[in-house]
Formats: structure tokens, C-alpha cells, sequence
């Protein structure tokens, strides 16, 4: 079975531009979490979606957005590009939301120039 | 809200060694503490979790405790292999709110000298 899934892997952009990440859960699974990960450190929590309805949210500014489409997969956009927003953002993908077990995509490598 | 410390940042064992690695949590509410292993160019991996109503759990050459008194747990690795050397983060989350974000530590890197 396939394990969650990102895209792109690797992205170079512009201070001010905008960007849209991608991810695919693992089947069965209803809940997709966004995480940051600024290098160095841990994950940090930007979003959570289950049913296509956002549970939670990090404090992260209002240019990050993100959905929930039907078929689970999630989109993350980051409007406004920062330097600071240079990380790997990861993909989380859990069954039920609620419970804890979250198993992590491969990441996307973003740098802002 | 939740904070998860992670000590020590480094740890170099031999080979065949035990490791083992701190989490300090402090919410009390906590009860969900998984362990994740990431290797270079990676996401994290899952390797071993528990749960609040249990104290210890073993899988294999992976083992973690808990101490809910204290607010710390530990992740124990037996006859370390050279495939080992990662970065190890904690976390802890509460399950059974309306979602179940994760609050990691820093990571620590281990490193096993063949």
C-alpha cells in the first residue's frame, strides 16, 4: 500500500510569491495535519482537516491556508513568501483525526530566495 | 499549551550499546506519546507510541516507558545498530479533543560508532 504522498518534493521560490503544496493521505485514512519543520528542529503544527472540515490550527499567520478536497487529499498555500518560511513541510495522515497515530510524508523542501 | 523538552540534543554510543533518550512533557492532560525516527532527506517515521493507561511497551530491540507522575518519558533502544544513527523526536498530544496535533520536541541525534 502506498504511504502518504507530497508534491513537489523540492520547490525554490521568490519573497512575495505565493505556493501550493500537495498531499495525498494513505487510503482509508480521513484526517490530514500540516507540519513545519524549520531546520534543526522538531514539526510544528499548522493544520489539522478531517472530513474536509479544519480541527485545528496552529499559530502560523493568516497566509497560511489549507483545504481538505473529497477524495481526503489536502492542499497548504503560503501566500506573501518570507525568508523565514524556508522549511520542509510535511504531510501527516491519520484515520479518525482523534486519535493519535500519525504517519508523515516524504516532505516538501521549500526555499524562499 | 502542551511543551515537550527533549534531552540530551546529541548522543554517540558504540555499537552493540544501549541508548536512551528523555521527554519531558507539561501538560498533564497529555496522554497520546509517540516516537519518530528520521533519517537524512526523510520524513518522519513512526517507530514506537504509548499511551497513558500503560507504563511501558516493548517492540523488539525498542522499548518506551512512561511516568505520568513525573510528566517524563524515555525510549530505550537495546544492541544498537549502525543503522540506528538518526534523529529521534518525542511528542505528546491529547487524543479525544477535537483534533490531535502534535507537539514535538527539538530532536536529538544519535549517532552508533561501528
Amino acid at each position: 500500500d502506498a504511504g502518504v504522498t507530497q508534491s513537489p518534493t523540492h520547490l525554490i521560490k521568490t519573497r512575495g510569491q505565493h505556493v501550493t503544496l500537495r498531499c495525498s493521505p494513505i487510503s482509508g485514512h480521513k484526517s490530514v495535519s500540516w507540519y513545519q519543520q524549520v531546520l534543526g528542529q522538531g514539526p510544528q503544527f499548522i493544520f489539522q482537516y478531517y472530513e474536509k472540515e479544519e480541527r485545528g490550527r496552529g499559530n502560523f499567520p493568516d497566509r497560511f491556508s489549507a483545504r481538505q478536497f473529497p477524495n481526503y487529499s489536502s492542499e497548504l498555500n503560503v501566500n506573501a513568501l518570507l525568508l523565514g518560511d524556508s522549511a520542509l513541510y510535511l504531510c501527516a495522515s491519520s484515520d479518525t483525526g482523534t486519535r493519535g497515530e500519525q504517519y508523515f510524508g516524504p516532505g516538501t523542501r521549500l526555499t524562499v530566495t | 499549551g502542551e511543551n515537550v523538552e527533549q534531552h540530551p540534543s546529541t548522543l554517540s554510543v558504540q555499537e552493540g550499546d544501549s541508548a536512551v533518550i528523555k521527554c519531558t512533557y507539561s501538560d498533564s492532560a497529555s496522554n497520546y506519546f509517540p516516537w519518530y525516527k528520521q533519517e537524512l532527506g526523510k520524513g518522519p517515521q513512526l517507530i514506537i507510541d504509548i499511551r497513558s493507561n500503560v507504563g511501558e511497551k516493548k517492540d523488539q530491540r525498542i522499548a518506551v516507558t512512561l511516568n505520568k507522575t513525573a510528566k517524563h518519558f524515555s525510549l530505550h533502544i537495546t544492541e544498537t545498530q549502525p543503522e540506528d544513527s538518526a534523529v529521534y523526536f518525542c511528542a505528546a498530544t491529547k487524543e479525544s479533543g477535537a483534533n490531535s496535533k502534535l507537539t514535538f520536541g527539538k530532536g536529538i541525534t544519535l549517532s552508533v560508532r561501528p
